[in-house]
């Protein structure tokens, strides 16, 4: 069975901080990985996928996200946050044909 | 283009009551999703249609809940009785999958609803 895990539940950063969010998964097939968020009030959006190809994925909002297959990993990262990144970031993973989440971490970025 | 639609966003049912949840998805995806929210938790998979036919139910408790998608357009999530535990979020999302199984289930993106929020008392 494939699982997702996200390493932090809650990250407090300022305004222009970098960000990096952990993702590590456990599938022993070929897999599609995929970061969404959920801004306040929202509903859930797809921040970036990866398939294929570069392991270095670009999303929208200046999101990027870097699949490492050895170590099971697909990070989200973001050189600089804004106060409207405050979300809760859902990691997850596609085997076959079930997508699994991961338990999300909520950002807050303080002005 | 309209997103996935649900109704109603809240509800707040006394327990052992029926309840039920309906969702639109987006006009020609073929593959439908039911899943439950839990507070602090990602969203978990429910079940998964394609077309009319319930392809993944293995995590719907199926003494209570039941789900129909009728023409392979709009479906019903329905719990009967309610529990407490039954409060949660439920998410409907809809995408485009292929013929081709071997590919169709790598390339597709999920589109996902508001929600529905269920409060049991």
């Amino acid at each position: 069975a494939q699982s997702v895990s996200q390493h932090n539940h809650h990250v407090i950063l300022s305004e222009a901080a970098s960000l990096e969010l952990g993702c590590n998964y456990s599938y022993g097939g070929t897999v599609n990985l995929f970061w969404y968020v959920q801004y306040p009030g929202q509903h859930l959006q797809l921040l970036l996928k990866y398939f294929s190809g570069d392991p270095l994925v670009k999303g929208i909002k200046g999101f990027e996200a870097e699949f490492i297959k050895s170590k099971f990993s697909f990070n989200l990262r973001k050189p600089s946050v804004q106060w409207s990144d405050t979300a809760e970031y859902f990691c997850a993973v596609k085997g076959y044909s079930t997508l699994t989440f991961g338990k999300g971490t909520m950002l807050l970025v303080s002005p | 283009e309209a997103g996935v639609v649900q109704s109603p966003r809240y509800k707040i049912i006394e327990k052992k009551q029926p309840v039920a949840f309906w969702c639109n998805p987006i006009s020609g995806h073929n593959t439908l999703y039911w899943y439950l929210q839990n507070l602090g938790q990602g969203p978990e998979l429910l079940i998964r249609y394609e077309n009319e036919e319930a392809v993944d139910d293995s995590q719907l408790p199926k003494d209570r809940f039941s789900a129909e998608r009728l023409k392979g357009v709009d479906s019903t999530l329905k719990i009967q009785p309610a529990e407490l535990g039954d409060s949660a979020v439920y998410l409907c999302a809809s995408s485009l999958e292929g013929r081709d199984r071997e590919y169709s289930s790598s390339y597709n993106e999920q589109f996902f609803g508001p929600g529905t929020r269920l409060t049991v008392l």
